[in-house]
C-alpha cells in the first residue's frame, strides 16, 4: 500500500509562470492538507480539503494560490504567477475519513521543492 | 490565537547524552502527536498521546502527555546520530464541526554529534 505520493519532487519555475503540485493521498484517505516549509523552519498550514470541498483555507494567501481535491484524481495546489518568495518545500498530508477517537493523525508525502528563478 | 510552543528551538548534543523537548500550550487538546522530519523528507509520525498523564515509550524515546492535556514532553535517552532531525508536535483541538486541522509547534532541530 503506497503512502502519500507527491509529484514532482522538484519543480523549477521562472517568475510569472504557474506551478502545479500534485498529491495522491493514502488509499482510503479522504482528507488532504497542504503545508509550506522554509529551510530550518516548521510547517505552515495552508489548506485542508475533503473530496470536492475546501474545509479550511485560512493559511492560503488570498491571491495566486488555489487548491482543489476533485472527486477523482489527486489534490492539486496551484500557484499562479510565481514569485521568488514562493520558493519553499510544499508538503501534502492525508488522514482517513473516520479516525479513531482522539487520533487525528496525518501521514505526509515526501514534498515538492519549488524553486522560482 | 491557538499556539503550541516548542522548546528548545535548537539543540546540539554529543552521542550518548540525554535530552528533553517540550511542547506547551494554554489550550486543551484531545490528542497530541509527535513527528520527526529528516532533511529532504516529509514528517513521519512517531506517536499519538490521548489520555492525560499518558506515557508512551518507543525504544529510547519516552513521550508524556500532561495531566491537563495542555502540554507534552519527549525524552530521548542515550541519543544517537540517527536521532538527528526536526521534531514537531501537533495538537488536535477536536473543534466543533468538520474542521480537523492540527495546531503545529515550530519544531526542535536536534543535532546529535558522534
Amino acid at each position: 500500500n503506497a503512502g502519500v505520493m507527491q509529484n514532482p519532487r522538484h519543480l523549477v519555475r521562472r517568475r510569472g509562470q504557474e506551478a502545479r503540485l500534485r498529491c495522491s493521498p493514502m488509499k482510503g484517505h479522504s482528507h488532504v492538507y497542504w503545508y509550506r516549509q522554509l529551510p530550518e523552519e516548521g510547517l505552515k498550514f495552508m489548506v485542508y480539503l475533503q473530496k470536492e470541498n475546501i474545509i479550511d483555507e485560512s493559511g492560503m494567501p488570498k491571491e495566486r494560490f488555489s487548491a482543489e481535491f476533485p472527486k477523482e484524481g489527486p489534490s492539486i495546489l496551484r500557484i499562479q504567477q510565481v514569485v521568488r518568495g514562493d520558493s519553499a518545500a510544499y508538503f501534502c498530508a492525508s488522514s482517513p475519513k473516520d479516525p479513531g477517537l482522539g487520533r487525528n493523525e496525518q501521514f505526509f508525502g515526501p514534498g515538492t521543492r519549488l524553486t522560482v528563478l | 490565537t491557538q499556539l503550541l510552543e516548542q522548546s528548545p528551538q535548537f539543540l546540539s548534543i554529543q552521542e550518548g547524552e540525554n535530552l528533553t523537548v517540550y511542547c506547551n500550550s494554554s489550550s486543551v487538546f484531545s490528542s497530541l502527536q509527535w513527528y520527526r522530519q529528516e532533511p529532504g523528507e516529509g514528517p513521519v509520525l512517531l506517536v499519538t498521546v490521548v489520555t492525560g498523564g499518558e506515557v508512551k515509550k518507543l525504544k529510547r524515546l519516552t513521550f508524556q502527555f500532561g495531566d491537563a492535556r495542555k502540554d507534552s514532553s519527549l525524552h530521548i535517552t542515550a541519543a544517537q546520530p540517527g536521532d538527528t532531525g526536526l521534531y514537531l508536535c501537533a495538537g488536535d483541538l477536536a473543534g466543533a464541526g468538520n474542521n480537523r486541522k492540527l495546531i503545529w509547534g515550530l519544531g526542535t532541530s536536534l543535532a546529535v554529534n558522534p
